[in-house]
């Protein structure tokens, strides 16, 4: 079993959806979980953290389930700006870092 | 204008060959980190450097040697010994360890071999 696990999609949707992303990962030590935004051909950028108790960025909503050991991120009313690759970050004390592969998402139209 | 470099954008090599990969930072950061993405697949570590003069391997790290002379920079040496080198190398920075800290990401150094 991978240790963060996510659908790589692609999710394709049309604009104004609400589209939702959930990622498991395996280690439940793990401390600090994220959201990184990767355009194609681009560097990853951070795009959210992820609290215990939710936290919330515009159209953006991110979730943490300890107890079921994944994470979730909504995107409301998607724009074609929206179209990227969402990474799912999780770290495990330290410097121990896994990145998630990502899922694609396409915003038309 | 606060940032991480990367250099070159692209580089070709032919096999046998070292090559050696260019990150700088101006943010001021302690800690540093070489990464590689293939198609598919998660970021992988290669290497990370919490201070100066000091560096531990990640997850991948045959067939790679780093350095860290300076706080600024922290290049990457693709030696021969690399089996499959094709890849996407990011490198990354963040003030302190990667727990509950956000990484800053270079633009990246597409390689491929020849």
């Amino acid at each position: 079993r991978k240790e963060v696990e996510q659908d790589p999609g692609p999710f394709n949707v049309p604009e104004g959806a609400t589209v939702a992303f959930n990622c498991t990962y395996s280690n439940s030590a793990s401390q600090s979980f994220f959201w990184y935004r990767q355009d194609c051909r681009k560097e990853p950028k951070l795009l959210m953290s992820v609290y215990s108790s939710g936290n919330e960025d515009g159209r953006f909503t991110a979730q943490l389930n300890r107890a079921s050991q994944y994470i979730s991120l909504l995107i409301r009313d998607s724009k074609l700006s929206d179209s990227a690759t969402y990474l799912c970050v999780v770290n495990m004390g330290g410097f121990k870092t896994i990145f998630g592969a990502g899922t694609r998402l396409f915003v038309k139209a | 204008d606060g940032g991480i470099t990367q250099s070159p954008k692209y580089l070709f090599r032919k096999e046998g060959q070292n090559v050696t990969l260019s990150c700088e930072q101006n943010l001021n950061h302690d800690a540093m980190y070489w990464y590689r993405q293939d198609p598919g697949q998660g970021l992988r570590l290669i290497y990370y450097s919490q201070i100066v003069n000091d560096f531990q391997k990640g997850d991948i790290a045959e067939g790679y040697s780093v350095s860290r002379e300076k706080k600024e920079s922290f290049p990457l040496t693709v030696t021969s010994a690399q089996k499959n080198p094709t890849a996407f190398y990011l490198c990354a920075s963040s003030i302190g360890g990667t727990n509950y800290n956000e990484q800053f990401f270079g633009p990246g150094t597409r390689l491929t071999v020849l």
